[in-house]
């Protein structure tokens, strides 16, 4: 069975700060790993993905999320956050099949 | 870039009421999903489908089917509407191809149902 853990429910940061936000996994297979950022009112838009290869993923908008397999984290990282990066993210995983969803962070970034 | 488009942005109806949510998607995409998104526990899937006619229950199908007739095209349909199912629902599309899996969801804006 698998299941996504985002460890925190929402994250507030001042502008121009660093942000983490935490993914964990677990899952009897390998899987894929993926981030989605949801603005108000909107669908959801993929922000980077970990199929294989370098553990450190870059994705749009500054964003970056690094794979570790030993501790099964995902986590996603910008080094400054400004005022358009609030919205609700997702941490989602795919053992070759179908997406399994986190039940999402929502980043404040406080002016 | 890929265009999902669900037919409303917000509905209200009635319980009891047959309910249909509509999906369209241009991009020529083999796979097709409905979710519905509530506050804490993030996105369920209610069923997904990778080819015309074909269906497949996720994670919480009970109360609701789907109709897939073209390749574009995927409808969710609520039997017989209750108020627990008040909720966002959103339609995803994506290729298929490469590993199983790896081929990103894209996703509509959702639809807003209230059920009164």
């Amino acid at each position: 069975a698998q299941s996504v853990t985002q460890l925190d429910s929402q994250v507030p940061v001042f502008e121009e700060a660093p942000v983490e936000l935490r993914c964990n996994y677990s899952s009897s297979v390998s899987v894929y790993l993926f981030w989605y950022v949801q603005y108000p009112n909107q669908g959801l838009q993929l922000l980077l993905k970990y199929l294989s290869g370098s553990t450190l993923v870059k994705g749009i908008n500054g964003f970056e999320a690094e794979f570790n397999k030993s501790q099964t984290s995902f986590h996603l990282r910008k080094p400054s956050v400004h005022i358009s990066d609030t919205a609700e993210y997702f941490c989602a995983v795919n053992p070759r099949g179908n997406l399994f969803f986190g039940t999402g962070t929502r980043l404040t970034v406080i002016p | 870039d890929v265009k999902v488009t669900q037919s409303s942005r917000y509905l209200v109806k009635r319980t009891g009421e047959k309910v249909f949510l509509e999906c369209v998607q241009d991009m020529d995409h083999e796979n097709m999903f409905w979710y519905r998104q509530d506050p804490g526990l993030g996105l369920r899937l209610i069923y997904f489908s990778y080819d015309v006619k074909m269906k497949e229950k996720g994670d919480i199908p009970e109360g609701y089917s789907v109709s897939r007739e073209k390749k574009e095209r995927f409808s969710l349909i609520l039997e017989s509407a209750s108020t627990n199912q008040t909720s966002m629902y959103l339609c995803a599309s994506s290729l298929a191809g490469g590993g199983a899996g790896s081929q990103p969801q894209h996703f509509g804006d959702g639809t807003r149902l209230s059920i009164l």
